[in-house]
């Protein structure tokens, strides 16, 4: 397994367009968690993921982000109308939760966005 | 709810001088606690994690943290740093993984 690997790395768009990013974890992690860096902060939380369940979606989350995990794999996160504050790295990372073997969370290398 | 206070922003501290960095918790539930770093332009990795047994656990790097329930405090401690130390520091807690704002460490010479 090669860790956590999001795509893709770096992504501009203009402003008021749609954006869809993608996030493979661990092959037997359980849990998948979105959050958003910005410079000199730490990460923000977004989402997380049980298996196909969407566990938890953060307050300050607008309904123009929405996220899946349709058959508890992989994972997509969809900006709409996409707005200049949006521009940040968004994070991906993964683990395994219950049954006595949880671990960390393994994080991607992140996708950049730059809405211009 | 779960929440992780990092009580300082940025600690400056010469090379080879002693280091805490502060981390405090509120949770409901069983606590595990995570240490993560973030060197300039890189992604985060894990320095350490408690999730049950000793109370004081070893990292990587020759970081230490030592988990205390009474004092709902996680704090990062190194008896001498190198400049290499220089990075962001992240506490996090329990398996929803929230994060506290950071602290960032300077090492100066």
């Amino acid at each position: 397994d090669t860790g956590v690997s999001q795509d893709p790395r770096h992504k501009i768009t203009k402003r008021g367009q749609n954006v869809t990013f993608r996030c493979d974890p661990i092959s037997e992690h359980n849990r998948l968690y979105w959050y958003r860096q910005t410079l000199g902060q730490g990460p923000e939380f977004l989402t997380y993921f049980q298996n196909e369940a969407q566990l938890e979606k953060s307050r300050l989350l607008s309904d123009r982000f929405s996220a899946e995990r349709p058959k508890g794999s992989f994972s997509t996160l969809e900006i709409q109308r996409t707005e200049q504050g949006d521009s940040a790295m968004y994070l991906c990372a993964s683990s395994l939760f219950g049954g006595g073997r949880n671990t960390e969370a393994f994080f991607g290398q992140g996708t950049r966005l730059t809405v211009v | 709810a779960q929440s992780v206070t990092q009580l300082d922003s940025q600690v400056p501290v010469f090379e080879e001088a002693p280091v805490e960095l502060r981390c405090n918790y509120s949770s409901s539930v069983s606590v595990y606690l995570f240490w993560y770093v973030q060197y300039p332009n890189q992604g985060l990795q894990l320095l350490l994690k408690y999730l049950s047994g000793s109370t004081l656990v070893k990292g990587i790097n020759g970081f230490e943290a030592e988990f205390n329930k009474s004092q709902t405090s996680f704090h990062l401690r190194k008896p001498s740093v190198h400049i290499s130390d220089t990075a962001e520091y992240f506490c996090a807690v329990n398996n929803d993984m929230r994060f506290g704002a950071g602290t960032r460490l300077t090492v100066k010479p």
